[in-house]
């Protein structure tokens, strides 16, 4: 009963950093997204995957990279960590399917760059 | 340019009242909506959702209302409980073309900022 699993939860880095954040779900939904959460901004769309084999950029893609390791995982890297990038970050999936899905999240991993 | 606004921060009802929490949104390309709520230190846990071919959606307590011409839809909790303090987020998406799973836009969601609902008990 899984669901989304992001690693780790915490992390703390220094400017200049890198990391990767580990995403895994377990519905084999086709979809999986990688979203940033920001006090009083709601959560923005980094980066996305329709479907395995395929990302694409989603409103906040500058200063990360991500890669669709298999249909289960999806990775989101910091190439080189800014303070600017400290926040919340959450890992979703959904189906891809006629009619509209919703997206399962994951619980985040919080990030601090210092 | 926010596409979709929640413009009251926080909401404070009495246990047993009825919730009513707001969202805007500007581009008229939107045609799904749902509304997640967030519970500290956890991930945004899908709540209702509604299609722009319908009005109104019920689940038990919650029920989702959609005004296309104004651009608005509302979350109403009846009756509220205190177990239902979080922040609600409203969030929207466009369609895939033709009804099929395909589109570049397909199930990219569009989130407004979040209401934070306290209910005293």
């Amino acid at each position: 009963n899984a669901g989304v699993t992001q690693t780790p939860k915490f992390q703390v880095l220094k400017t200049g950093q890198s990391m990767t954040l580990q995403c895994a779900q377990d519905m084999n939904h086709n979809s999986m997204y990688w979203y940033r959460q920001d006090p009083g901004m709601g959560l923005r769309l980094i980066y996305y995957s329709a479907s395995e084999g395929t990302t694409d950029k989603g409103e906040v893609p500058n200063g990360y990279n991500v890669s669709r390791l298999n249909k289960r995982e999806f990775s989101l890297r910091l190439e080189s960590a800014a303070p600017s990038q400290t926040s919340v970050y959450f890992c979703a999936s959904s189906e891809r399917k006629e009619g509209n899905q919703p997206q399962h999240f994951g619980d985040g991993t919080r990030l601090s760059i210092l | 340019d926010q596409q979709v606004k929640q413009n009251s921060p926080s909401l404070s009802v009495q246990e047993g009242r009825i919730s009513i929490l707001n969202c805007d949104y500007t581009n008229s390309m939107f045609d799904y909506f749902l509304w997640y709520k967030k519970y500290p230190a956890e991930g945004p846990t899908f709540l209702i959702s509604i299609s722009s071919i319908k009005d109104k959606n019920e689940d038990g307590r919650f029920t989702v209302f959609l005004n296309k011409s104004a651009k608005h839809l509302s979350l109403h909790i009846v009756p509220s409980q205190p177990g239902d303090s979080a922040v609600y987020f409203c969030a929207a998406s466009v369609a895939a073309l033709g009804g099929h799973a395909g589109g570049t836009s397909y199930g990219k969601l569009t989130f407004g900022q979040g209401t934070i609902l306290t209910v005293h008990p």
